[in-house]
């Protein structure tokens, strides 16, 4: 009921192209759904969150697409650039009861030049 | 303070030792988190504090492991009779108030159990 599965575990991506990674989650008491952004040698860092009262939400390149019934979430960095390659997480709550953040295993994203 | 701070950046130290590891989360956030990554694996949960509440210890993976928060704000993680498996970087995270809100995560600390 805490898992959040994530794919893929790696991705390659032109510069300029689209990145899709994709998360599943079972604990429909989840209602924050984060995004981060790991550099090598950092902690992870906040890039985009969404509740499920909306679809989708965009900031800049970044865009989560969210399926409240099939209990799915993705995100989409659009016109890739060599500095987003990092590992990427997605993660979710809840924002009562068990409040920790769940992760997902992460996708290591690489942006060839 | 500026951000989450952990110390020590780096530890080496010898299987059977003990160790702790502190964290200093962000002033007036009420929730901690501690976390384990191993080398270029995800996020593994140990255990979250929220104000006053009982601590979730749900992820903890052994007695070996046990944590503490002090006057709800600086954290002491402590792992005892340290073993090789041990190895892998901890990351303390705050928030302020857990659940659907940001987490920041401190530079972690780097464990080498020889």
């Amino acid at each position: 009921q805490q898992q959040v599965k994530q794919s893929p575990q790696s991705l390659i991506v032109q510069k300029g192209g689209i990145s899709i990674i994709n998360c599943a989650y079972e604990n429909t008491a989840f209602d924050y759904f984060p995004w981060y952004q790991q550099f090598p040698g950092k902690g992870p860092a906040l890039l985009i969150a969404i509740r499920p009262d909306v679809s989708e939400k965009k900031e800049g390149r970044f865009t989560i697409s969210f399926n409240k019934s099939a209990k799915q979430f993705s995100l989409h960095i659009m016109d890739s650039q060599p500095g987003d390659s990092a590992t990427y997480f997605c993660a979710a709550s809840r924002d009562t009861g068990r409040r920790a953040l769940t992760f997902g295993s992460g996708t290591r994203l690489q942006v060839q030049p | 303070g500026a951000g989450v701070s952990q110390s020590p950046s780096n530890k080496v130290t010898e299987k059977g030792k003990d160790v702790e590891l502190r964290c200093d989360p962000i002033s007036g956030h009420t929730a901690l988190y501690w976390y384990r990554q191993s080398l270029g694996q995800g996020l593994e949960f140990l255990i979250y504090f929220q104000g006053n509440s009982a601590p979730d210890k749900s992820g903890l993976p052994s007695d070996r492991f046990s944590a503490e928060r002090t006057g709800g704000s600086v954290s002491t993680l402590t792992i005892q009779r340290t073993q090789q498996e041990d190895s892998a970087v901890y990351l303390c995270a705050s928030s302020l108030q857990g659940g659907g809100t940001e987490a920041f995560f401190g530079q972690g600390t780097r464990l080498t159990v020889v």
